[in-house]
């Protein structure tokens, strides 16, 4: 079975322009969950989507949204980047309790 | 609040030795405890998992145990090798939302020859 991958790998933005990221999932999963990882911060959750549905939200802005396809295949969008939306934005695909993550989108805002 | 907190935050030891993390939670109520090992510039890989009833667990080289009473976890490695550097993250998931985790920050290891 082919693992979770997300596009692009890495991204440079500038200030205030927007990106989307995608995730496609391990097939036959239909629960994507996104995570940014930064150095000081660690891992945290932003939100999960399952079969089309936002089921849980972290505590992020509204810049960050996301959404689900039929297809089960995800994308996550930032508007407006700001400087500190430089991370490591990471999707995780389940079909139970075991999540299975993706190798990560590198995102540098300048 | 839920936290984890992870401790040593990073840690160098030799090829051959063993070490131990450690991982202290306030997650409740309890469902699950999760380590990852994540390489530097890849995404987390799922080690172990285990439950409330669980009290060890291995993989090979790694044994993770529990303790629900006290909230404290601990990841081992026996007989290090040079692809064990890696950062180990703890993830403690609540009852009834298995897919809001609260993670550590890690654990930085390096394996040195």
């Amino acid at each position: 079975k082919a693992g979770v991958t997300q596009t692009p790998r890495y991204l440079i933005k500038t200030r205030g322009q927007q990106v989307t990221l995608s995730c496609s999932p391990i097939s036959g999963h239909r629960s994507v969950s996104w995570y940014q990882q930064t150095p000081g911060q660690g891992l945290q959750f932003l939100f999960e989507y399952f079969s089309e549905t936002q089921r849980n939200k972290g505590n992020f802005p509204g810049r960050f949204s996301g959404r689900q396809f039929s297809n089960s295949r995800s994308e996550m969008n930032v508007s407006t980047l700001e400087l500190g939306d430089s991370a490591l934005y990471l999707c995780a695909s389940s079909a139970s309790y075991e999540q299975y993550f993706g190798p990560g989108t590198r995102l540098t805002v300048t | 609040k839920n936290q984890v907190e992870q401790s040593p935050q990073s840690l160098i030891i030799l090829e051959g030795k063993n070490c131990t993390l450690q991982c202290n939670y306030t997650v409740s109520p309890f469902s699950n405890l999760r380590w990852y090992k994540q390489d530097t510039g890849r995404g987390p890989v799922s080690l172990t998992i285990m439950t409330f009833s669980e009290n060890t667990k291995s993989n090979g080289r790694y044994t993770a145990t529990l303790d629900a009473d006290t909230k404290q976890s601990s990841l081992h490695i026996t007989a290090s090798q040079l692809s064990d550097s890696a950062s180990y993250i703890c993830v403690v998931s609540a009852e009834g939302s298995n897919y809001k985790l609260t993670f550590g920050k890690g654990t930085l290891l390096t394996v040195n020859p």
